[in-house]
């Protein structure tokens, strides 16, 4: 799977818009992009994936560029809860998901 | 509905010991994997199942480690003599089916610390 390059740490102010930005120049046309977050001593939450187009559901959106070298994760309304680490992987056949150090956001007050 | 459910949450044992780590997939996911995640390490992967086969057990660090999955749901994953480094975080996750475009939803895993 193609490796991802993601800021160590973010800072967002709570209820305004988070963007995490993650680069997968890399990428293969059967690779999707996914992200994950765990919070201290919780297990990984799946929070969206994608291949080509930019998608949304009940949690976040998910923005691929054009030509699928990098992605943004937007939390539209960040909440204290949304403090954690957010891992952006590219998943192909393998299935075996593998985190690099992610993004450390916090959400302050 | 309910998500992906181990037990037992936190596994203290002695070395040498045998432990049995349990994971109940989310319903009717056909697909699982095990895990394990060590203090500030990234997530190791260490065997999936389709249904009840293992394709893949590539990941399994030796061979004191064996999993199984029986009826398409429940798994087991035994370490048999338990040692030191075995110390971790064991994260189980089903998807509904095999694929890339099948997330993977993850319990908050077994905490196990060898003595």
């Amino acid at each position: 799977d193609a490796k991802t390059t993601q800021p160590t740490s973010m800072d967002c102010a709570e209820g305004r818009a988070a963007n995490l930005p993650c680069n997968h120049s890399t990428i293969s046309g059967n690779e999707y992009v996914y992200w994950y977050r765990q919070i201290h001593s919780q297990g990984p939450q799946y929070i969206i994936h994608g291949l080509k187009n930019n998608e949304t559901n009940e949690m976040a959106s998910l923005i691929i560029t054009e030509d699928r070298k990098s992605s943004t994760l937007i939390l539209p309304h960040a909440t204290l809860r949304d403090t954690a680490v957010y891992y952006c992987i590219a998943l192909g056949g393998a299935q075996k998901l593998v985190f690099g150090q992610g993004t450390r956001l916090t959400i302050n007050p | 509905g309910a998500g992906v459910s181990q037990s037992p949450s936190n596994k203290v044992t002695e070395k040498g010991k045998d432990v049995e780590l349990r994971c109940d997939p989310i319903s009717g996911h056909t697909a699982l994997y095990w895990y394990r995640q060590s203090l500030g390490q990234g997530l190791e992967f260490l065997i999936y199942f389709q249904g009840n086969s293992a394709p893949d057990k590539s990941g399994l660090p030796s061979d004191r480690f064996s999993a199984e999955r029986t009826g398409g749901s429940v798994s087991t994953l035994t370490i048999q003599r338990t040692q030191q480094e075995d110390s971790a975080v064991y994260l189980c996750a089903s998807s509904l089916a095999w694929g890339s475009n099948q997330p993977q939803h993850f319990g908050d895993g077994t905490r196990l610390s060898i003595l």
